[in-house]
């Protein structure tokens, strides 16, 4: 029942340094994808993927690195992080076709990120 | 491009009453859904309704429904005899060719 894992669900980092931010998701979904929130803005895509292998820009990809080798594991990469990269990050999975229809897109439970 | 728009930053209802959130969408796509989602104060993110750009018929789910014009690329969600809890931040969220792209949110606050 875990449905997407999202970790750490805290960070702070230092002007510079790199990290990954982890995702996982038990229900075999094909579409995974990073948001970040920010106050006003809503959620904004960074990256997506449409399968193993596959992956994609989204609105804000700038500062952001992304693979995706089995369907289960989406990591989001920090290179270089920059106080404007603080917010909170959403990882969010997807069936695709009709499934979606009945479930939507299953979110993480986010990770509060604070660049100093 | 997709585009999401919600207009009301913020609104207030009264405990019992009914309440409609507004959103408005821009797409050239000519299959297309539109999601809602709640944010409550915790964060997590849940999924509310769904309505498909062929459906002929407005989704409902329990106290919710979705009030869709085409013509107008309207999708309003509709919350009847509000609670307590459904005091949080309310998303819409469309999917086309891409992943959901959402509007700014519109936070509700109900009032007892």
């Amino acid at each position: 029942n875990a449905g997407v894992t999202q970790t750490p669900k805290f960070q702070v980092l230092k002007t510079g340094q790199s990290m990954t931010l982890q995702c996982a998701q038990d229900m075999n979904h094909e579409y995974m994808s990073w948001y970040r929130q920010d106050p006003g803005m809503g959620l904004r895509l960074i990256h997506y993927s449409v399968g193993a292998g596959i992956t994609d820009q989204g609105e804000v990809p700038n500062g952001y690195n992304v693979s995706r080798s089995t369907t289960e594991d989406f990591p989001l990469r920090l290179l270089s992080a920059a106080p404007s990269q603080t917010s909170v990050y959403f990882c969010a999975s997807s069936p695709a076709g009709f499934s979606l229809i009945n479930y939507g897109y299953t979110f993480g439970s986010g990770t509060r990120l604070t660049v100093v | 491009a997709q585009k999401i728009t919600q207009t009301q930053p913020g609104m207030f209802v009264q405990e019992k009453e009914a309440v409609t959130l507004d959103c408005t969408y821009d797409t050239s796509d000519p299959s297309y859904g539109l999601f809602w989602y709640k944010q409550p104060s915790s964060g997590e993110m849940i999924f509310l309704i769904y309505q498909g750009s062929y459906d002929q018929q407005n989704a409902t789910e329990g106290r919710y429904s979705l009030n869709f014009q085409k013509a107008r690329k309207s999708a309003n969600l509709v919350i009847s005899a509000s609670q307590l809890g459904d005091s949080a931040m309310y998303f819409c969220a469309m999917f086309g060719n891409t992943p959901l792209v959402f509007g700014k949110g519109t936070r509700l606050s109900v009032i007892a």
